[in-house]
């Protein structure tokens, strides 16, 4: 069983769609954070948090600690969207860091 | 500024010999996190290093080892190495210990025949 769990584990969507995709864990955290990974492997932090929600540009990540679960939402979405996203949690105990599968997004034009 | 660095980039290496990889952190940044990412999955955490001590380590068998040198550079070693080794090591470095944000390195994909 995975500490993390993500949905959906692919995703093609037409430019200009908003999209959301899901992250759900089971262990107690401290921050959550959101990644973008391009092919090739270069990973990008997106969003690291706690509570609540934070906003960059046309991306937008949410959290709720009671129901251990966020969401990351791209609106209007763009061809350069196009990567893989990555939920990781880092556990408020023995300091691990948990990550999802990934969630390979895209977007045609 | 220059951001995290790795080295190799690419590295091959045949069953049961010995990997050595390297990452410097950004300026400033005092801890190094390794993580494997095997070939169609999401990262698995190896190991956390903050002021050259270990601060977290994940569920992997003791052939991984790693160190953290006064400049905060750190290595990662692999020794015996199996098939199953073989997927792209991943190195973030941080301010601080834990709540903050990780920057990583464009990391090293090693490939075990």
């Amino acid at each position: 069983k995975n500490e993390v769990e993500q949905s959906p584990q692919n995703l093609t969507a037409q430019e200009g769609e908003f999209i959301t995709i899901n992250c759900s864990y089971s262990v107690g955290i401290s921050a959550l954070h959101w990644l973008q990974q391009h092919p090739g492997g270069g990973i990008v932090s997106l969003f690291m948090l706690s509570s609540g929600k934070k906003k960059h540009g046309r991306l937008i990540a949410t959290i709720n600690i009671q129901e251990k679960h966020s969401s990351l939402h791209i609106t209007a979405s763009h061809p350069r969207d196009s990567a893989v996203y990555i939920c990781a949690v880092r556990s408020n105990t023995g300091n691990q860091f948990y990550f999802g599968t990934g969630t390979s997004l895209t977007v045609i034009p | 500024d220059a951001g995290v660095t790795q080295s190799p980039t690419h590295l091959i290496k045949t069953r049961g010999q010995q990997v050595t990889l390297r990452c410097s952190p950004i300026s400033g940044h005092k801890s190094v996190s390794w993580y494997q990412q095997v070939l169609g999955q999401g990262p698995q955490f190896i190991f956390q290093y903050y002021e050259k001590e270990e601060r977290g380590r994940g569920n992997f068998p003791d052939r991984f080892s790693a160190r953290q040198f006064p400049n905060y550079s750190s290595e990662l070693n692999v020794n015996a190495l199996l098939l199953g080794d073989s997927a792209l090591y991943l190195c973030a470095s941080m301010t601080g210990a834990t709540y903050n944000e990780q920057f990583f390195g464009p990391g090293t994909r090693l490939t075990v025949l």
